[in-house]
């Protein structure tokens, strides 16, 4: 079973650039999350879909940042412009359905973001 | 407020000897607590959970952790270390729809 896909590993732009992520879920998880993750942190929860639906988007900037999942499955992020401030490695995961004490959420790999 | 702390930035130990990492919690109802582990450059794996079952968990790699809720407490133990156990941990407070996560320790394993 292949796990959460996400591209690109690895991107860096310079400040007040645009920049993308994409995710891929595991397929048949209806849940998707996107973190941010600073260096020395622990992941801290952007935005959560259930399917296409944003449920919970309370911690994403707005200003900047934008999230879609149109047809319920892959999912891209996306910063507008970008500061430096934004550099991190941004987590995608997935999980069958909500409920975490329940059910497992599993990431992927992560893109880290260099923002010069 | 719910509030995770790992109480160590960075743990060493040498190869063969046990493996101890803390981590409590601050909830205002009883919580489902895990451990992730991260390797450098992959993405956050669940190494065990406590849901309200029996208090002492057992999860995947020899890793295990106790929960005292007297203490708030949910610390990750391991008898003896190996050295692919050096990564990143995180403790992680989970309620229905998020988790909050510890800012993490690093384990060093010496050879």
């Amino acid at each position: 079973e292949a796990g959460v896909v996400q591209s690109p590993r690895y991107k860096i732009i310079e400040k007040k650039q645009p920049v993308a992520f994409w995710c891929n879920p595991i397929s048949g998880h209806n849940t998707l999350y996107w973190y941010r993750q600073n260096l020395g942190q622990g992941p801290e929860l952007l935005i959560r879909y259930e399917n296409e639906e944003a449920v919970d988007d309370s911690q994403l900037p707005k200003d900047r940042f934008s999230a879609e999942r149109l047809k319920g499955v892959d999912s891209t992020l996306k910063i507008q412009p970008a500061e430096l401030g934004d550099s991190a490695v941004y987590l995608c995961a997935s999980s069958q359905s909500p409920g975490l004490a329940r059910n497992e959420q599993f990431f992927g790999p992560g893109t880290r973001l260099t923002v010069l | 407020a719910q509030s995770v702390t790992q109480l160590d930035s960075h743990v060493s130990v040498s190869e063969g000897t046990p493996v101890l990492l803390r981590c409590n919690y601050s909830s205002s109802y009883s919580p489902s607590l895990f451990w992730y582990v991260q390797h450098p450059n992959k993405g956050l794996q669940l190494l065990l959970k406590y849901t309200s079952a029996a208090t002492l968990v057992k999860g995947i790699n020899g890793f295990e952790a106790e929960f005292k809720k007297s203490e708030t407490s949910f610390h990750l133990t391991k008898p003896s270390a190996h050295m692919s156990d050096a990564a990143e941990y995180f403790c992680g407070w989970a309620s229905y729809d998020k988790v909050i996560f510890g800012p993490g320790t690093s384990l060093s394993v010496i050879p």
